[in-house]
């Protein structure tokens, strides 16, 4: 089993809608954990820490489920400009906090 | 503020040439990294550095060195190049709060 898995996609949506992305961990000791948003040929960007009581920013929210291992980010109202790739960070909480990247999740939002 | 800097931003290489990639970071971040990220496979670390002085290979070292020169910087060897290290490079550092920030990567192409 890969340490963090996503779906690849791409998930096609349009414009409006709202759309759910899970992502995986198989380390039970993880203590860290964020969303990434990459464009294409660009460097990814942090989009959001994921805490254990959940959190939001505007149209974003992450939540984690330490029981069931896995973090999920939702968008809704999605806009044309929310098309990229959403990675999954998984990271211990202290020595060299080497993260592991899922692969990421491709969404394409249309008109 | 830069954030992580990396140079040079493209570079093509013949096989059998050496080169070194630049990184260097002003937000006093002790940990660092260098990752390379291939189409399906997602970003690979290579080798990190926890802090100044100290460096330890990652998920895929062979053909790589680095060296932690000072705080700030981090740079990545290319010995002698071969047609497999055609990839993106990213440097990037580690905030405890705000997790990874990555430089603008290197497009690197051997042939």
């Amino acid at each position: 089993r890969k340490e963090v898995e996503q779906d690849p996609g791409p998930f096609n949506v349009p414009e409006g809608a709202t759309v759910a992305f899970n992502c995986t961990y198989s380390n039970s000791a993880s203590q860290s954990f964020f969303w990434y948003r990459q464009d294409c040929r660009k460097e990814p960007k942090l989009l959001m820490s994921v805490y254990s009581s959940g959190n939001e920013d505007g149209r974003f929210t992450a939540q984690l489920n330490r029981a069931s291992q896995y973090i999920s980010l939702l968008i809704r109202d999605s806009k044309l400009s929310d098309s990229a790739t959403y990675l999954c960070v998984v990271s211990p909480s202290g020595g060299s906090y080497i993260p592991t990247f899922g692969r990421g999740t491709s969404l394409i939002v249309h008109p | 503020n830069a954030g992580v800097t990396q140079t040079p931003k493209f570079q093509v290489l013949k096989t059998g040439q050496s080169m070194t990639l630049q990184c260097a970071q002003d937000m006093n971040h002790n940990s660092m990294y260098w990752y390379r990220q291939d189409p399906g496979m997602g970003l690979r670390l290579i080798y990190y550095s926890a802090s100044e002085g100290t460096t330890d290979k990652g998920e895929v070292p062979n053909g790589y060195n680095v060296s932690r020169l000072n705080k700030r910087e981090f740079s990545l060897r290319l010995e002698s190049a071969a047609p497999s290290q055609t990839s993106v490079y990213f440097c990037a550092s580690r905030d405890n709060k705000y997790g990874y920030t990555f430089g603008s990567g290197t497009r690197l192409t051997v042939v």
